[in-house]
């Protein structure tokens, strides 16, 4: 069964540093998500992506964050100056399209910022 | 994307059923009701959706109350596997085109042996 992937699983890095996350989506889904959660948390919406471009984002989802499709398999999440408060687990979902709203989550990165 | 009232948890025996409610007085004609889990350490994970009848998959069943202001999702024999956060989540598929999931708290469901 195909299945979202995430890489990496775990990413440490110092505070003001940038990162990127990647993520595979399923091959033939054409709309793209991250979400976030926070230890103890709620999973959060940040940013979807269709058509080579952000459809919606999150008040999250500020400058310092950006997504990319860089080729016709990678989705990617950057954060290009890390803060402590982005520690969180990363989600990427990925669903088919049109009004089939099934979205299929991989298995996140979690991110540490010291 | 109406709002869904769930119980913070609730705690189930093995190889029995098992009832999440949920609550969404103010869901509108259009919106379906979609269930997720999360299991411990992983990535929500689809269970199943509705918009007016019953409906049933290999995982569960979901059954809608007659007005829709509120659904169970219905585990037939809960297992040590099922023990996760259940949530119920509504989404209207022609509004909100880019699709986002809004996550409430939802249900922890315990399974005891």
């Amino acid at each position: 069964e195909p299945e979202v992937t995430q890489t990496p699983s775990h990413q440490v890095t110092q505070m003001g540093q940038e990162v990127i996350l990647r993520c595979v989506p399923i091959s033939n889904h054409l709309y793209f998500y991250w979400y976030r959660q926070i230890l103890g948390q709620k999973v959060e919406f940040l940013v979807s992506f269709y058509n080579n471009e952000i459809s919606e984002k999150s008040e999250i989802f500020d400058d310092q964050f950006s997504v990319e499709r860089p080729d016709g398999s990678n989705f990617t999440l950057k954060i290009r100056s890390t803060k402590l408060e982005d520690s969180a687990m990363y989600f990427c979902a990925s669903k088919m399209g049109g009004l089939t709203d099934t979205q299929y989550f991989g298995p996140g990165t979690r991110l540490t910022v010291l | 994307d109406a709002k869904t009232t769930q119980p913070n948890s609730m705690e189930s025996n093995e190889e029995e059923p098992v009832h999440l409610p949920c609550n969404h007085s103010t869901i509108s004609g259009t919106d379906y009701i979609h269930w997720y889990r999360q299991l411990p350490s992983q990535g929500p994970e689809y269970v199943i959706h509705g918009l007016t009848s019953n409906v049933n998959n290999r995982m569960a069943s979901l059954a809608i109350a007659e007005d829709r202001k509120s659904s169970t999702l219905i585990l037939h024999r809960a297992t040590l596997r099922d023990a996760a956060v259940y949530y119920c989540i509504l989404r209207d598929p022609r509004g909100n085109q880019g699709g986002k999931l809004i996550f409430g708290q939802g249900t922890e469901l315990s399974v005891k042996p």
